[in-house]
């Protein structure tokens, strides 16, 4: 039973580069999460996905555009990373919030 | 908008004793729940314990319990007799009932030392 899962794990990227992070659970989980944790700052929510088929902005969504492919997968995507993009990014998902979520391993992204 | 503060960024113990993480909170919702989740060195987020906000009693998950006082606005988690593999970061986090977004705190380094 794998949960969520995402790749890559590491990824060094240079200033204005793209990339896209994959997620997928295999938990038949509605809602999907894409936050980023940086020292200090806990973990900041980017874009959520409610259900397949909608997504919206959480608190810092600039920089970053999300794709949810279907119910398995919700991707995020750097169209053009700057250094202020260098944290671990952390993909969730629920079946209902008041539950928790159930986190992937995180991906740890550096922007040169 | 909720929030939720760790006014400890960091804090110690030794190895089978008791210590203490702090957290508050603000929300206008009077239906909500409360979650303390550890993140290890390896950086996985576990969770570690739930509350319900309309429960008065104090939820327990073996070693650890927590203190929740709703008029305050407070939910502190209690670990007990310590161990090394406690040593993590551990985040307080929030989700109102009408909501749909998970809301962290900063964060308290926890060291247990041998």
């Amino acid at each position: 039973n794998a949960g969520v899962t995402q790749t890559p794990k590491f990824q060094v990227l240079k200033t204005g580069q793209s990339m896209t992070l994959q997620c997928a659970q295999d938990m038949n989980h509605n809602s999907m999460y894409w936050y980023r944790q940086d020292p200090g700052m806990g973990l900041r929510l980017i874009y959520y996905s409610a259900s397949e088929g909608t997504t919206d902005k959480g608190e810092v969504p600039n920089g970053y555009n999300v794709s949810r492919l279907n119910k398995r997968e919700f991707s995020l995507r750097l169209e053009s990373a700057a250094p202020s993009q260098t944290s671990v990014y952390f993909c969730a998902s629920s079946v209902l919030g008041a539950y928790g979520y159930t986190f992937g391993s995180g991906t740890r992204l550096t922007v040169v | 908008a909720q929030t939720v503060t760790q006014s400890q960024p960091e804090m110690s113990v030794q190895e089978a004793e008791t210590v203490t993480l702090s957290c508050t909170y603000d929300t206008s919702e009077s239906n909500y729940y409360l979650f303390w989740y550890k993140q290890p060195p390896s950086r996985q987020m576990i969770l570690v314990i739930r509350q319900e906000a309309y429960k008065q009693q104090n939820a327990t998950e073996n070693r650890f319990s927590v203190n929740f006082q709703k008029a305050a606005k407070s939910f502190s988690l209690k670990i007990s007799d310590s161990q090394l593999g406690d040593t993590a970061m551990y985040f307080c986090a929030e989700i109102e009932t009408s909501g749909s977004r998970l809301t962290f705190g900063e964060g308290t380094q926890l060291t247990v030392n041998p």
